[in-house]
C-alpha cells in the first residue's frame, strides 16, 4: 500500500518553512526521505526508526509517529536549494539478508517544493 | 562514495524492440531494485532482487523481467516496448548489514520514449 504524502506541491518565499507528510496505514518499520532535484537520482537525506529519536541535518528534521503511522518533515528558514521533490519511502519490516519481500521501500507519490527568492 | 551506474541516461526505441536496461553497483549490495517514475505517481517497483539470480516481481512486473547473473549488475528487459512504456527508470541498490539502518541508493536514471 502506497503512502500518501501532503501538500502534492507547496510554493514558498526564501527563508518560509515547510512542513511535508508521508501517511501510512500499515505499521511501520521505518521512513526514509530522499529529495530529487529535476533531472537527478533522489538523494537520502534521513532515516526513522521505530521507536527512534526524531533526526535532524542542518535546517531539516523529521518525526515518526508511530501510534499514527505518519512521519512529517520539516524545512526551517527554507534556501533556494531546497527546491525539489520530496520522497518518503516507508519499510514494513526490519531488513534481514537473503529473504525475499524485505529491503523493499514503499514510496510515496512525492511532494514538489518550490522556493522562490 | 557508493556509486550506481545506469547504462544510457536517455534512449528512445520504437514499438516492439526488445530494449535492455543495465544497472551497476560497485558496493557489494546485495539488493537492486528497477522503478519506473512518472508525473504525480512517484516511484513504482517494477522488480527486485535479493541475491544473485533471486528476483521479486515488484508492483508493476507486467511487461518486463530481470536479469542478475552477477552481484553488482542488474538488467530490466523490456520485452516487447510499448508507448506506455515511456518513462523515467530509476535503479537503485541497498545494503544489508543487519543494522537496519541501511537506505536506497539511486541511479541517474534512464528517460526511455517509445515511438
Amino acid at each position: 500500500q502506497q503512502p500518501v504524502q501532503s501538500p502534492q506541491a507547496v510554493i514558498l518565499r526564501e527563508g518560509e518553512d515547510a512542513v511535508i507528510n508521508c501517511s501510512s496505514s500499515k505499521a511501520l518499520y521505518s521512513v526514509h526521505w530522499y529529495r530529487q532535484k529535476h533531472g537527478e537520482a533522489p538523494v537520502f537525506l534521513m532515516i526513522l526508526l521505530k521507536g527512534g529519536e526524531q533526526k535532524g541535518h542542518e535546517k531539516i528534521s523529521a518525526s515518526f509517529n508511530e501510534k499514527k503511522q505518519q512521519s512529517s518533515l520539516y524545512l526551517t528558514a527554507s534556501q533556494l536549494s531546497y527546491s525539489g521533490t520530496y520522497f518518503c519511502g516507508t519499510e514494513l519490516r526490519w531488513p534481514s539478508h537473503g529473504s525475499s519481500n524485505t529491503g523493499k521501500l514503499i514510496f510515496g507519490q512525492g511532494t514538489t517544493l518550490q522556493v522562490k527568492p | 562514495d557508493v556509486k550506481v551506474t545506469q547504462s544510457s541516461r536517455y534512449l528512445v526505441k520504437r514499438t516492439g524492440e526488445k530494449v535492455f536496461l543495465e544497472c551497476v553497483q560497485d558496493m557489494d549490495h546485495e539488493n537492486m531494485f528497477w522503478y519506473r517514475q512518472d508525473p504525480g505517481l512517484g516511484l513504482r517497483l517494477i522488480y527486485f532482487s535479493y541475491d544473485v539470480k533471486m528476483k521479486e516481481k515488484g508492483d508493476i512486473p507486467e511487461g518486463y523481467s530481470v536479469s542478475r547473473e552477477k552481484k553488482e549488475r542488474f538488467s530490466l528487459i523490456l520485452e516487447s516496448a510499448s508507448t506506455n512504456q515511456t518513462s523515467m527508470y530509476l535503479c537503485a541498490s541497498r545494503p544489508l548489514s543487519g543494522s537496519g539502518t541501511d537506505t536506497q541508493y539511486f541511479g541517474p536514471g534512464t528517460r526511455l520514449t517509445v515511438l
